[in-house]
């Protein structure tokens, strides 16, 4: 079937806006994560959803970061009031139990 | 503390020779290893895998050699194609089925 989707692609906001980022993951993937690349740098785990489980927050750089997966499938990053240094390219990933993970395209957000 | 490096961040190679991609780890509890392939403007593409059993696994024109005792892996790509030009990503991966990612190489094939 599909691959992993992210919307919206591109997303320009203003300081201390909020922020909608979403993940549809490849159907029938129990686990999904989100990372984060910033600007000439590696891919930064933020939070990882596993089946019902409680999610796995460790990653995320501050409170002003949330998300949530409805259902099981579709996952929301929230970043509420935005500063400039959350500028990156926001990656979804998902994988059955013990496999590879899938990528997603990302949506990169400026944060002028 | 990364527990993933790649120290070179980029490398440049002729067509058609072998590019060689290194990665270190400091965990010794990571028990699978990836490489992903990342092109501007799109998402990671997963690449190949080797698992902390094997010391060796071939794809194509993709080789990944594990040496744990090194705790050092590294991808050869031959021959090594312009289209191979891309920026390439270790990751690790632990019991939880977290991955952690090295900070990436970038290859330039040139023709």
């Amino acid at each position: 079937g599909a691959g992993v989707s992210q919307s919206p692609s591109n997303k320009v906001t203003e300081k201390g806006k909020d922020v909608e980022l979403r993940c549809d993951p490849i159907s029938g993937h129990t686990a999904l994560y989100w990372y984060r690349q910033s600007l000439g740098q590696g891919l930064e785990f933020l939070i990882y959803f596993q089946g019902n489980s409680a999610p796995d927050k460790s990653g995320l750089p501050s409170d002003r970061f949330s998300a949530e997966r409805t259902g099981g499938s579709v996952s929301t990053l929230t970043i509420q009031r935005t500063q400039q240094e959350d500028s990156a390219v926001y990656l979804c990933a998902s994988s059955s139990l013990e496999e590879t993970q899938y990528f997603g395209p990302g949506t990169r957000l400026l944060v002028l | 503390d990364q527990q993933v490096k790649q120290n070179s961040p980029s490398l440049s190679v002729q067509e058609g020779r072998i590019s060689i991609l290194n990665c270190d780890y400091t965990n010794s509890m990571f028990d699978y290893f990836l490489w992903y392939k990342k092109y501007p403007a799109e998402g990671p593409t997963f690449l190949i895998s080797i698992s902390s059993i094997k010391d060796k696994n071939e794809d194509g024109r993709f080789t990944v050699f594990l040496n744990k005792s090194a705790k050092h892996l590294s991808l050869h790509i031959v021959p090594s194609q312009p289209g191979d030009s891309a920026v390439y990503f270790c990751a690790a991966r632990d019991a939880g089925n977290m991955l952690t990612f090295g900070g990436g190489t970038r290859l330039m094939v040139k023709p």
